[in-house]
């Protein structure tokens, strides 16, 4: 069935450093791709989305490339802050009639000044 | 506005007791999904509804499990006899009709002692 690998934390980076965060899929057909941020005490927030293959997602310094040949959606930003610190995670929907979500593990990103 | 709302945010109960948990999704959102998070672990889907219908129940893991969405709107949860391997966080997540972006709340934690 599908599934999402992500890579697993923490990760541990300095303000203003550069993030990847690495998400590979496997699905049949073409899912959406997803990443979703969960900062401490909060719910899960939709951060940016890809639809089809080489599509770029962004929002908040973050970007995504759904990547069809190396079936891949790493999240990147070019220079985090603290205020970044949270638990990322990628996810997939899938090509039934219900569109529910298939997520990875998460990887939790700590940002020190 | 409102977002969604999962009440309790926390219960704890005892091996063998019935418990209920409730979400209120956003007004007017058509479609509902419950996932469940273990520790360490992404959500995992349990149920869709899309309107009052149970649409894909593919994810309960077994028939202590069961959800209702009478009135199109509010659902609950309901987990019988329940066992200490029960114990995650129960999220619930609307979107306006499937395809949508999805929003969660910020979950239910079990506990069971």
């Amino acid at each position: 069935g599908d599934s999402v690998t992500q890579m697993e934390g923490p990760v541990t980076l300095s303000e203003e450093a550069f993030l990847t965060i690495n998400c590979t899929y496997t699905a049949t057909g073409y899912p959406s791709l997803f990443w979703y941020v969960q900062y401490p005490g909060e719910g899960l927030q939709l951060l940016l989305k890809a639809t089809k293959a080489d599509d770029k997602g962004s929002n908040k310094g973050f970007e995504a490339t759904y990547r069809k040949e190396t079936t891949s959606f790493h999240l990147e930003k070019g220079s985090v802050q603290v205020s970044d610190s949270a638990v990322y995670f990628c996810a997939l929907s899938d090509q039934s009639n219900t569109d529910k979500l298939i997520f990875g593990t998460g990887t939790r990103l700590q940002v020190f000044p | 506005g409102a977002g969604v709302s999962q009440t309790p945010s926390n219960k704890v109960t005892e091996k063998g007791k019935y418990v209920e948990l409730r979400c209120d999704p956003i007004s007017g959102h058509t479609a509902l999904y419950w996932y469940r998070q273990s520790l360490g672990q992404g959500p995992e889907f349990l149920i869709y509804f899309q309107g009052t219908g149970a649409a894909d129940d593919s994810g309960l893991p077994n028939d202590r499990f069961f959800a209702v969405r009478p009135e199109g709107s509010v659902s609950t949860l309901k987990i019988q006899r329940t066992e200490r391997g029960d114990s995650a966080v129960y999220l619930c997540a609307s979107s306006p009709q499937r395809g949508t972006e999805a929003f969660f709340g910020q979950g239910t934690r079990l506990t069971v002692v």
